[in-house]
């Protein structure tokens, strides 16, 4: 069965770092999806991702994150100068725009830990 | 604005027990609601889904749900739970932003820890 696939797993950075998380998409699905949660509270919605420009983005989603589909399959979030607050596990989720299907298939998410 | 709702941060139960995790949402237009189910250390796996026709939709694992409109509810259950179910039940809505576009807004989760 076809996944979405989050690379890396854990990613250890200092603050005021750039970083990039990684998807791999379900590869017919059309809309991408980025999502955060802190440690101990719940999943937040980042930002979505339609026909190669962002559709809506939460207030989270300020100027220190950007988003990107370098080619056919990758889809990138990438923050700019990381703060500790940053710190949570990131989740790529993608969905298939075909029929009645409104579900969002995740991948296993990528912890970002700002020290 | 939509709103997800899960009055209970935690439950614990024994093994076999019937379990029920609570969700309540607001929203001023129709949703499609989910309960997805996240293992420690792991991530966010769909039990069942709400998008239209019987109310009571059943998932994966056992798991089933019923959606009440006038209650604006849409409880989880469970008849006989296992150690294996111990984990983090998230209860989320699906709306219309824009477009063909549409975004999940999750509770805050339900830890449901099951006793030997």
């Amino acid at each position: 069965e076809p996944e979405v696939t989050q690379t890396p797993s854990h990613q250890v950075t200092q603050m005021g770092q750039e970083v990039i998380l990684r998807c791999v998409p379900i590869s017919n699905h059309l809309y991408f999806y980025w999502y955060r949660q802190i440690l101990g509270q719940k999943v937040e919605f980042l930002v979505s991702f339609y026909n190669n420009e962002i559709s809506e983005k939460s207030e989270i989603f300020d100027d220190q994150f950007s988003v990107e589909r370098p080619d056919g399959s990758n889809f990138t979030l990438k923050i700019r100068s990381t703060k500790l607050e940053d710190s949570a596990m990131y989740f790529c989720a993608s969905r298939n725009t075909s029929g009645r299907s409104h579900e969002q298939y995740f991948g296993p998410g990528t912890r970002l830990t700002v020290t | 604005a939509q709103s997800v709702t899960q009055l209970d941060s935690q439950v614990p139960v024994f093994e076999e027990a019937p379990v029920e995790l609570r969700c309540n949402y607001s929203s001023s237009v129709s949703v499609y609601l989910f309960w997805y189910v996240q293992y420690p250390n792991q991530g966010l796996q769909l039990l069942l889904k709400y998008l239209s026709g019987s109310t009571l939709v059943k998932g994966i694992n056992g798991f089933e749900a019923e959606f009440n409109k006038s209650q604006t509810s849409f409880h989880l259950r469970k008849p006989s739970v296992h150690i294996s179910d111990t984990a983090e039940y998230f209860c989320a809505v699906s709306v219309k932003s824009g477009g063909s576009n549409y975004k999940l807004t999750f509770g805050k989760g339900t830890l449901l820890t099951v006793n030997p």
